[in-house]
């Protein structure tokens, strides 16, 4: 079993509507989840991170954690043709140095 | 300006040379690191520094080896390049904020082998 799992898509999601990436981890010491965006041929940056059990919102951006089923999320509100990207799932164990990646998923917004 | 500096951008090699990859970091982030990014987008940890100490070391063939002069480079040299070296290479560096390290890539080094 990978140690984080996303779906690679690709995922086609309607300008303005809402795209919801998911990711599992097998690592039930995991405590730091983070989401990263990529753009083709560019470096991957953060967008997200959560550490509890819940959500946190950031402007579009929503970021779900349930440490008891080893899921995390990621919710994009009002998808602009802007949000069409990679997104990385990646997880730490706390006071750990490794960030361990998905593989990523594919997002396309279709204007 | 550039937080993360990654040199050369783009390298093009035969088999069996050897390369360098450069790394600078101004954002006086402590740890530094390299990851692998293949074809398929995985992006796979290399080796981790903490203030010059090697702290992971993946399993990379010993044809890898990073060096990191002070906490502000990492550089990573390989030795008699394969055709599955082709992949970018990432160097990051982070810093620790609510007990976990949050990475600042650079732009990456795009290394193909011919």
């Amino acid at each position: 079993q990978k140690e984080v799992e996303q779906n690679s898509g690709p995922l086609s999601v309607p300008e303005g509507a809402i795209a919801s990436l998911n990711c599992t981890y097998s690592d039930r010491g995991s405590q730091s989840f983070f989401w990263y965006r990529q753009y083709s041929g560019k470096s991957p940056e953060l967008i997200m991170s959560i550490y509890s059990n819940g959500d946190k919102e950031d402007g579009r951006f929503t970021a779900q954690l349930n440490k008891a089923s080893q899921y995390v999320s990621l919710l994009i509100r009002d998808s602009q043709p802007s949000d069409s990207a990679t997104y990385l799932c990646a997880v730490t164990p706390i006071g750990n140095e490794k960030l361990t990646f998905g593989t990523g998923t594919r997002l396309t917004i279709i204007p | 300006d550039t937080a993360v500096s990654q040199t050369p951008k783009y390298l093009v090699t035969q088999m069996g040379n050897d390369k360098s990859i450069k790394c600078e970091q101004n954002l006086g982030h402590d740890t530094m690191y390299w990851y692998k990014q293949d074809s398929k987008k995985f992006l796979k940890i290399m080796f981790s520094y903490n203030n010059k100490e090697l702290i992971i070391n993946e399993t990379v063939p010993n044809r890898f080896s990073p060096k990191s002069p002070d906490k502000a480079h990492l550089n990573l040299h390989i030795n008699s390049l394969e055709l599955g070296d082709s992949a970018v290479y990432f160097c990051a560096s982070s810093r620790r904020t609510s007990g976990a390290n949050v990475l600042t890539f650079g732009a990456g080094s795009r290394l193909t082998v011919l």
